[in-house]
């Protein structure tokens, strides 16, 4: 299992400019999370899904969008980049069978973007 | 969601010398998770406590919580070049969906 992919691993973006970061997961994971890291500042999280079609707001979802089409993929997109979304995404999923909630997070390995 | 409160936020210590790093909450917490961060890399899981003043250990790692649910620690005895990294805790929030992470406890180690 290659566990949780994330691309594309750097970017630089101008302001203004749009992307979608991509994550994928081959865990059969129902959960699924996208958190960005800032220095100093501990992961926050922008979006999560606990399963295909269903999405939910995180504590910083603003500027950010998310869909959830299939069980294995969770793509952020950022529509107009500013430089306050300069930061670390890491994208992350977890198995968390009935209302037991979520359980053990697996991590990607990140997407470091840079908003110039 | 649930608010967790960690420290050190820094901490550089010599090889051999121990290291605790607290994780505080107002509210009582469901159960506790700890993630380990390499420089450059990304999180990665270390434990999960459940139960009121449950203790686990890990070869040089012990984690506590306690017995109100409202705090955790984790401490390594005899600190290795290999311990060097950010040390979050995690709480579950309420809706058991989500994770709120502490800022993370940063390790130095020097040989």
């Amino acid at each position: 299992n290659a566990g949780v992919t994330q691309t594309p691993k750097f970017r630089i973006l101008k302001i203004g400019q749009s992307m979608t970061l991509q994550c994928t997961q081959d865990m059969n994971h129902n959960y699924m999370y996208w958190y960005r890291q800032d220095p100093g500042m501990g992961l926050k999280l922008i979006y999560y899904s606990v399963g295909a079609g269903i999405t939910d707001k995180g504590e910083v979802p603003n500027g950010y969008n998310v869909s959830r089409s299939t069980t294995e993929d969770f793509p952020l997109r950022l529509e107009l980049a500013a430089p306050s979304q300069t930061s670390v995404y890491f994208c992350a999923s977890s198995y968390s069978p009935g209302s037991r909630g979520t359980d053990t997070q697996y991590f990607g390995p990140g997407t470091r973007l840079t908003v110039l | 969601g649930q608010q967790v409160m960690q420290i050190p936020q820094y901490q550089h210590v010599q090889e051999g010398e121990d290291f605790t790093t607290y994780c505080n909450s107002s509210t009582t917490l469901s159960n506790i998770q700890w993630y380990k961060q390499r420089p450059g890399g990304h999180p990665v899981f270390l434990i999960q406590l459940v139960k009121s003043g449950e203790v686990k250990k890990q070869k040089r790692l012990t984690f506590q919580f306690g017995e109100a649910k409202k705090n955790s620690s984790l401490h390594i005895t005899a600190t290795q070049t290999t311990d060097v990294g950010t040390y979050f805790c995690a709480a579950m929030n309420s809706g058991y969906s989500t994770l709120t992470f502490g800022k993370g406890t940063m390790l130095l180690v020097s040989p």
